[in-house]
């Protein structure tokens, strides 16, 4: 079965950086992008990155450029989510998602069906 | 940047039936994918595309699209889909994909 296992919560003071891996397993690695998500206290999902394993291309949101890097391991099938320049505002639960991307007639169609269990990122 | 909105919270009646609405200038291009999330889990995927439910999502869960706005109906909502309501779309302006803001569904 497909799974996303996501590495432990981490404590982390302003300024640090904190690294999130995110292993997969259950399907072919190289065949699915990679998304990750936050959601902050009481707050709503956010968008921050997808990553294709296989090539490591990458695309972030506007609103993290410069201070988020994602990278893949094809060997561990395991792809890694790296913030810096942390703020008490990064505070929160870091998903990592598959995201398969179908196209038919024209029409595509990008959705997240497997998500990681999350991890807590307390930045204080 | 573009944006998808939703009605903060809805509540429907034990059996009865309830849409929760996502509107955005992207959903003209691309469909809207259907998230629930309940307290202290990760979100789990209900719809993606025209109107597919993934493996194990019950029937009563639809979804729908007309011009900008996407619905998402639950047909005899049960107590175990009370949960936030998140959709997602692809976009073409500012960063590819957005949430919107969750709709928490009450059943009473």
């Amino acid at each position: 079965q497909v799974q996303l296992v996501q590495s432990g919560a981490e404590v982390k003071t302003p300024g640090a950086s904190v690294k999130v891996s995110c292993k997969a397993s259950g399907y072919t690695f190289i065949n699915f992008y990679i998304h990750w998500v936050r959601q902050a206290p009481g707050q709503g999902l956010e968008w921050m990155g997808i990553i294709n394993p296989s090539t490591g291309s990458s695309t972030y949101s506007q609103r993290f450029q410069g201070r988020l890097t994602m990278t893949s391991d094809t060997s561990t099938s395991t792809v890694y989510m790296d913030l810096s320049s942390l703020k008490s505002e990064d505070t929160a639960v870091y998903y990592c998602a598959r995201g398969p991307h179908h196209c038919s007639s024209g029409s595509c169609t990008s959705y997240f069906d497997y998500w990681g269990q999350g991890t807590l990122v307390p930045v204080s | 940047s573009s944006e998808l909105t939703q009605d903060p919270a809805v509540s429907v009646a034990l059996g009865q039936t309830v849409r929760i609405t996502c509107q955005g200038d992207s959903l003209t291009t691309y469909y809207a994918s259907w998230y629930q999330q309940k307290p202290g889990q990760a979100p789990v995927l209900v719809i993606y595309g025209k109107n597919n439910r993934p493996t194990g999502i019950p029937d009563r869960f639809s979804g729908s699209s007309s011009g900008n706005t996407a619905s998402l109906t639950i047909t005899g909502a049960q107590a175990a889909d009370e949960a936030d309501y998140y959709c997602n779309s692809r976009d073409n302006s500012g960063d590819p994909y957005v949430f919107g803001p969750g709709t928490k569904v009450t059943v009473l």
